[in-house]
C-alpha cells in the first residue's frame, strides 16, 4: 500500500542552523501539507501546498520557514535559522482530494 | 476560530471492555470529520464521516456523526492491548485552495491485559 515517507527520522541541530526536512508524498496525490507536534501538545497545521504554490499557512509558518517541491516526488520544509522552540515532531501529509490526509512517520527535530 | 474538543483526555480500561471516545467540533462550513489513531509516531487514518455517511464501521471500531449536535463518537468493542494509542479527532477547514486539519488534543487510551 502506498505511503508517505519522510527523512530523516531524527535530526539534531544547533540553534541558528538551517535544516531541511524531506518528504515523499503518495504518488498520485495533489495536496501536500506540513504539520508539527510539540511534545505533549496538539498536532498543528503549518502549511498546505497545491499546484506548486502555498495554499494556506498558519501563523507559525513565518519567514523562517519555506516549502518547496523541487521535483515530481519530493516535498521539503526548510527552517532557515532554527530556534529552541522549533523542537518538535514534523509530519508531512498528502491527499488526493484534500479531504483524507495521509501522514508520514514524522521527523523528530531537536534543536540544542 | 475553528475548534475540536475531545473527551476524555485519558482512559484506562481492561482488555475486553468497550470504550466510547467523544469529539465535538466547531468548524466553519462543516464538510467532514476525521478520526486518526496515533501510536508511536504518525497519525494513521481510521474514518472520515461526512453528511452523506454518518456512520462508519471497521471491525471492532465504529464511528457515528451527529451533525445536529456537532459531535462524533468513536466506539471500540472488545478492546485489545494493541488498541492502546492516542485517538485524534480532526475537522477540515478550507480557506483558499486546500483543506487544513484542526486537531483535538486526543484521547489517550490504555488497554491493560
Amino acid at each position: 500500500e502506498p505511503e508517505v515517507t519522510q527523512t530523516p527520522s531524527h535530526q539534531v541541530t544547533q540553534m541558528g542552523q538551517e535544516v531541511i526536512l524531506r518528504c515523499v508524498p503518495i504518488s498520485n496525490h495533489l495536496y501536500f501539507y506540513w504539520y508539527r507536534q510539540i511534545l505533549g501538545q496538539k498536532v498543528e497545521f503549518l502549511v498546505s501546498f497545491y499546484n506548486n504554490e502555498i495554499s494556506e499557512k498558519s501563523e507559525i509558518f513565518d519567514d523562517q520557514f519555506s516549502v518547496e517541491r523541487p521535483d515530481g516526488s519530493n516535498f521539503t520544509l526548510k527552517i532557515r535559522s532554527t530556534k529552541l522552540e522549533d523542537s518538535a515532531m514534523y509530519f508531512c501529509a498528502s491527499s488526493r482530494l484534500s479531504y483524507e490526509q495521509y501522514f508520514g512517520p514524522g521527523t523528530r527535530l531537536t534543536v540544542t | 476560530e475553528d475548534k475540536v474538543v475531545q473527551s476524555p483526555l485519558s482512559l484506562v480500561v481492561h482488555e475486553g471492555d468497550t470504550v466510547t471516545l467523544n469529539c465535538s467540533y466547531e468548524v466553519t462550513n462543516f464538510r467532514s470529520l476525521l478520526w486518526y489513531k496515533q501510536e508511536k509516531k504518525a497519525p494513521t487514518f481510521l474514518f472520515m464521516l461526512t453528511s452523506s455517511g454518518i456512520e462508519k464501521k471497521s471491525g471492532r471500531l465504529s464511528s457515528i456523526l451527529d451533525k445536529k449536535e456537532l459531535s462524533s463518537i468513536l466506539n471500540i468493542t472488545a478492546t485489545q492491548t494493541g488498541d492502546s494509542a492516542i485517538y485524534l479527532c480532526a475537522g477540515p477547514t478550507k480557506q483558499g485552495g486546500s483543506e487544513k486539519l484542526v486537531f483535538g488534543k486526543g484521547t489517550k487510551l490504555t488497554v491493560n491485559p
